[in-house]
């Protein structure tokens, strides 16, 4: 079967720095993506990945490891708006989007 | 800027009603989808839809069916609603062929069945 996974919570303080990592299972690969959605609103899009290495947006950056099925979202300078949950999803060989449960990212003063 | 409006931010029906969701998209896009999210499960893919009059079931179709008469609109349909289809909803849409586009959401549509 085809999975997806990602700790279900993290905490971490402002300012500092959090890895949310992202393990995958899929038939086939056509890319990664994350998406950041806060508590009661629709999902953003952050990034996409299909070639291996680091991807670095901002404050945010995204890794792909192709041969070992394995991602990560890298956020720096922590603000409290980071609070939210980070969704990872993979492209599949159909191009059907195979969604990981979230990870709830709990950001403290 | 994209956008995707579902009709209702929060609806409560009635066992055994027939249920009505709407998405509307602006940006001309050929996909739409339709997702429900529950705690601690992923986004589930309920039906999708590459083009006008186009539908494919996704993972979880079964008591649903949808609609996409016209581009824009994609509408999702509960035939008789159960307590097992209380749920979160988004309808999403993207652009492209065999799309590697991300997908852009709806604000959701939190459906409450009694």
């Amino acid at each position: 079967g085809q999975n997806i996974d990602q700790p279900t919570e993290m905490t971490a303080t402002e300012g500092a720095i959090v890895q949310i990592n992202c393990t995958y299972q899929t038939s086939g690969f056509n890319g990664l993506f994350w998406y950041q959605q806060h508590a009661g609103e629709a999902p953003t899009f952050l990034s996409y990945n299909v070639l291996d290495g680091l991807e670095e947006k901002g404050r945010f950056s995204s890794f792909l490891s192709r041969s070992k099925g394995y991602s990560y979202l890298l956020l720096k300078e922590l603000q409290m708006k980071d609070s939210a949950s980070y969704l990872c999803a993979v492209l599949d060989s159909n191009y059907q989007l195979i969604w990981g449960a979230g990870t709830k990212l709990i950001i403290k003063p | 800027d994209v956008k995707v409006t579902q009709s209702s931010r929060y609806l409560v029906k009635r066992t055994g009603e027939k249920v009505f969701l709407e998405c509307v998209q602006d940006m001309d896009h050929e996909n739409m989808f339709w997702y429900r999210q529950d705690p601690g499960l992923g986004l589930r893919l309920i039906y999708f839809s590459y083009d006008v009059k186009m539908k494919e079931k996704g993972d979880i179709p079964e008591g649903y069916s949808v609609s996409r008469e016209k581009k824009e609109r994609f509408s999702l349909i509960l035939e008789s609603a159960s307590t097992n289809q209380t749920s979160m909803y988004l309808c999403a849409s993207s652009s492209g062929d065999h799309s590697n586009q991300p997908q852009h959401f709806g604000d959701g549509t939190r459906l409450s069945i009694l």
